[in-house]
């Protein structure tokens, strides 16, 4: 089955700077890629996506890269706030089936004011 | 995005008693919704799938007999825990997709409920 390891599992930044967060993933048949962001005590909310047949995407101050060949995707966060203060999980989803993603452990991201 | 909610938001019972939690996905039709438990500081861990009309997929070492799916209708799913003991306090969280597209492409994305904290005492 999928392996989806995450890192780092904590980040630590001041407002403003950028922050990065790394996924790779096993299988090479997975062809979706979520970001989830989860707030204390709340669901977690989509933020982004990528299929495999894009590299990137960028929403904003929110982008996705993708590279299939290596099997990791990355999530980048310009101009920090401290309101992205929250755990940030990536996931990986094969095409087909049930489409049952497999969720990374997770990234809890502080942004200092 | 689709918006998908829960209730209770959270609940305290009495351990033996049986808590029912809803899952409505409120601007679309939900085929397929998922159910995931979630410790703290951990990640989500899929319990079951449910589909409408049909029984619940259960995930290995989920006990089908103590956490019952009904999905009976294409909004709203439930999660039934039967004689909850403490060890089942957790935050339950629901996902529901997105009914697939014309031509019978389905549709990847899962959208999360806001999830229901339950503590069993």
């Amino acid at each position: 089955g999928e392996n989806v390891e995450q890192h780092p599992s904590t980040l630590s930044v001041q407002e403003g700077d950028s922050a990065v967060i790394k996924c790779t993933y096993s299988d090479s048949a997975s062809n979706y890629f979520p970001w989830y962001k989860q707030e204390l005590g709340k669901g977690p909310q989509l933020i982004i996506d990528i299929r495999s047949n894009v590299g990137e995407k960028k929403d904003q101050r929110i982008a996705v890269t993708l590279n299939k060949t290596a099997k990791h995707f990355s999530l980048h966060i310009t101009e920090t706030q401290p309101e992205d203060s929250a755990v940030y999980f990536c996931a990986a989803s094969p095409s087909g089936g049930s489409y049952i993603p497999t969720f990374g452990r997770g990234t809890s991201l502080i942004v200092h004011p | 995005g689709a918006v998908v909610s829960q209730h209770p938001s959270r609940v305290i019972c009495k351990s033996g008693t049986s808590v029912k939690i809803e899952c409505r996905s409120l601007d679309f039709q939900a085929t397929t919704m998922f159910w995931y438990r979630q410790f703290p500081k951990q990640s989500l861990m899929l319990m079951a799938t449910s589909n409408e009309g049909s029984k619940a997929t259960y995930e290995q070492g989920v006990e089908k007999d103590k956490f019952l799916i009904n999905h009976a209708s294409l909004t709203l799913s439930t999660l039934t825990v039967t004689s909850a003991h403490p060890e089942d306090s957790s935050f339950y969280i629901c996902s529901a997709r997105e009914p697939g597209l014309a031509g019978g492409q389905s549709r990847e994305t899962q959208y999360f409920g806001p999830g229901t904290r339950l503590l069993v005492l």
